[in-house]
């Protein structure tokens, strides 16, 4: 049982570059969520998918875009890498709507340059 | 804006002693709370979640919630050096997305 399994685990980009982050669940759950982390400031939620075929805003949405392919899956995209968005990026998954425990992945560091 | 507070700390506590963490949540149709422990450089992994009010109690953790002060804190009694990490709050508003404070860095010294 894997849980919940983000790809890649680091990144850098060149300012301006594209690139999609993969998260994969395993557990039937039905929400997840996208969250990043920067020094001093907890898990901010960027995206978040209370069920397959539905997405909302989060806290800091701007500069991302999010799929929820299926109930398994849900991807994060920059299309415009910005240094602004170095962070710990965080995928999570919940049975609920963020009434019950979220697992998360083991995150994915990218650095913007 | 809707909004978890965390005391960042650090939190110097001696080993064996108690560990007394504090959250308050601005949002009063939160139903949910969660206490989450993250290691340095790994994911979090939660450690007490409490919906009523009142207390909680789960090994040497106790979870305190009191929604009318919109208020929610962790004990951690005899402190181990296991036990330094950063501690995060978490919120599940009303609508449902789960929103976390800026945790708190414990330290627990020998």
């Amino acid at each position: 049982n894997a849980g919940v399994t983000q790809t890649p685990k680091f990144q850098v980009l060149k300012t301006g570059q594209s690139m999609t982050l993969q998260c994969a669940q395993d557990m039937n759950h039905n929400s997840m969520y996208w969250y990043r982390q920067d020094p001093g400031m907890g898990l901010r939620l960027i995206y978040y998918s209370a069920s397959e075929g539905t997405t909302d805003k989060g806290e800091v949405p701007n500069g991302y875009n999010v799929s929820r392919l299926n109930k398994r899956e849900f991807s994060l995209r920059l299309e415009s890498a910005a240094p602004s968005q170095t962070s710990v990026y965080f995928c999570a998954s919940s049975e609920g709507q963020g009434g019950l425990e979220a697992f998360f992945g083991q995150g994915t560091r990218l650095t913007v340059v | 804006q809707k909004e978890v507070e965390q005391n960042s700390g650090p939190l110097s506590v001696p080993e064996g002693a108690i560990a007394s963490l504090n959250c308050t949540y601005s949002d009063r149709g939160s139903q949910s709370f969660f206490w989450y422990r993250q290691y340095s450089g790994k994911s979090p992994e939660l450690i007490m979640f409490i919906y009523s009010n009142g207390d909680k109690e789960d090994g040497r953790f106790t979870a305190q919630l009191n929604k009318a002060s919109q208020y929610v804190s962790l004990l951690i009694r005899d402190s181990q050096p296991s036990d330094s990490a950063t501690y995060l709050c978490a919120v599940n508003h009303s609508g449902g997305k789960l929103q976390f404070g800026a945790g708190t860095q414990v330290v627990v010294t020998p």
